[in-house]
């Protein structure tokens, strides 16, 4: 079955620029039934969507984060990324990387998950 | 945009039933989608379109949905049930996914 896997740094400092990797297996980020989608759950709080990539280089952002945010794919590695720009400490979080499942324009879920890197925004 | 509401938390003692309720406007015309998160794990789907069962997850878990409450029910409560449940819709205005803000199930 599908496996997610985020890679990238445990610690970015204030204002610089975050990187993370998600590496899929067992399944293509090239297929087109898919959404593939960055969430993140500051420590101790709910969870977050940050933004998700469709029809093979659309993108969708969380209002809240537009200015800041980009997904991108890489289908030769099977991977898509997020970059998160100008980090502050509210940044701090646990970032997972989810397929969205779109059954149709307004049903839609996520699954499954990666297993989260903790991201922490320290000078 | 679209509002979802949890309460912070449910307790139950083993072997009861827990209902853990999500609460939105009309909510019972959106198709809502519940996760199951255990301390330092990554959110599992539990329920789909709100009363689908993923493969692997327990009968013992059933999701239903009316008017403004969906509602998520746990039979016969074991304490590895004891974890964070949110519920998801899509925003059709938006076009992006809503998460309420959880609820602790505490196995007594």
């Amino acid at each position: 079955q599908v496996q997610l896997q985020e890679s990238g740094p445990g610690l970015v400092k204030p204002s610089e620029t975050l990187s993370l990797t998600c590496s899929v297996s067992g399944g293509s980020v090239n297929s087109g039934s898919y959404y593939w989608s960055w969430i993140r759950q500051p420590p101790g709080k709910g969870l977050e969507w940050i933004g998700y990539m469709y029809n093979g280089g659309s993108t969708k952002y969380n209002p809240s984060l537009k200015n800041r945010v980009t997904i991108s794919l890489d289908t030769s590695m099977n991977q898509f990324s997020l970059k998160l720009g100008s980090m502050t400490a509210a940044d701090t979080a646990v970032y997972y990387c989810a397929r969205v499942v779109p059954v149709a324009i307004e049903i839609a879920w996520f699954d499954p998950w990666g297993q989260g890197t903790l991201v922490t925004v320290s000078s | 945009s679209y509002v979802l509401s949890q309460p912070p938390s449910v307790s139950v003692a083993p072997g009861k039933t827990a209902g853990i309720t999500c609460g939105g406007n009309n909510i019972g015309s959106e198709s809502v989608h519940w996760y199951q998160q255990k301390p330092g794990q990554a959110p599992v789907l539990v329920i789909y379109y709100n009363s689908d069962r993923p493969s692997g997850i327990p009968e013992r878990f059933s999701g239903s949905n009316s008017g403004n409450t969906a509602t998520l029910t746990i039979s016969r409560v074991e304490a590895g049930d004891e974890a964070d449940y949110y519920c998801q819709v899509w925003d059709t205005n938006s076009d992006h996914p809503v998460f309420a803000g959880g609820t602790k199930l505490t196995v007594l």
